[in-house]
């Protein structure tokens, strides 16, 4: 059974940095695509970003609200996604899920399964 | 990017009725070159992650209930559960993947 474990969100102030960590089990983080979703409070899911799997290049892609802040990164040693975020800002708070991209054979695919989620808060 | 719209906002259905659940994308997800539907559907329960429910608009995902059933193409889909129990109160969330970035819909409600 593939899980996924994210830990790391905190309060951190407007302009702060933070890196949330998704350990995995059942799977190999380099041999898949994964993505990063992100949920404000009460509100909808937003694609974050992904990083392809090690045979595919392993390139990242970002959303245009974060890119140049946020960075997909893996460790393989540790089985471990990481995304790290600079330059926060207030509209950055919220659940930061870790997933893997479904095989639809394109760019874009549905994401399963789903991590549980680290809360991030950005507030002075 | 790509809107999705769902209706309604929220939905109220008795145990063991029907729930339909609509979801409209401002283009068409249906790829020409293969006749698929890049469109999937999500339960997210109180509390818990999204747990994906239906891929390529109509395929159950491995392990869910066949209550749950997906129909539609092009720009209008549906997510229809046949039979409601208590366990499916949740928010559930349409999401195309044909453009870049892959984008959500708002998301529908359904209570008891």
């Amino acid at each position: 059974e593939v899980q996924l474990v994210e830990s790391g969100g905190g309060l951190v102030k407007p302009g702060g940095s933070l890196r949330v960590s998704c350990a995995a089990s059942g799977i190999t983080v380099s041999n898949v695509w994964m993505t990063w979703v992100r949920q404000a409070p009460g509100k909808g899911l937003e694609w974050v970003g992904r990083i392809k799997s090690k045979s595919d290049g392993g390139t990242t892609h970002y959303a245009a609200p974060v890119k140049g802040r946020f960075t997909i990164s893996r460790e393989d040693s540790k089985n471990t996604l990481y995304l790290q975020m600079n330059s926060l800002k207030t509209e950055d708070t919220a659940v930061y899920y870790c997933t893997i991209d479904g095989s639809s054979g394109t760019f874009e695919a549905w994401f399963d399964p789903w991590g549980q989620g680290t809360l991030v808060t950005v507030s002075s | 990017d790509i809107v999705m719209t769902q209706s309604p906002d929220s939905l109220a259905v008795s145990l063991g009725e029907r729930a339909t659940l609509n979801c409209k994308s401002s283009q068409s997800v249906l790829s020409s070159s293969n006749n698929k539907n890049y469109l999937a559907w999500y339960q997210q329960q109180p509390g818990h992650p999204p747990k994906l429910l239906i891929y390529w608009a109509s395929t159950r995902a491995s392990g869910v209930p066949d209550r749950f059933s997906g129909s539609g193409s092009g720009t209008d889909f549906t997510l229809t559960i046949s039979s409601l129990r208590a366990e499916d109160v949740a928010v559930y969330y349409c999401q195309q993947y044909y453009g870049t970035p892959s984008t959500f819909g708002q998301g529908t409600k359904v209570e008891i």
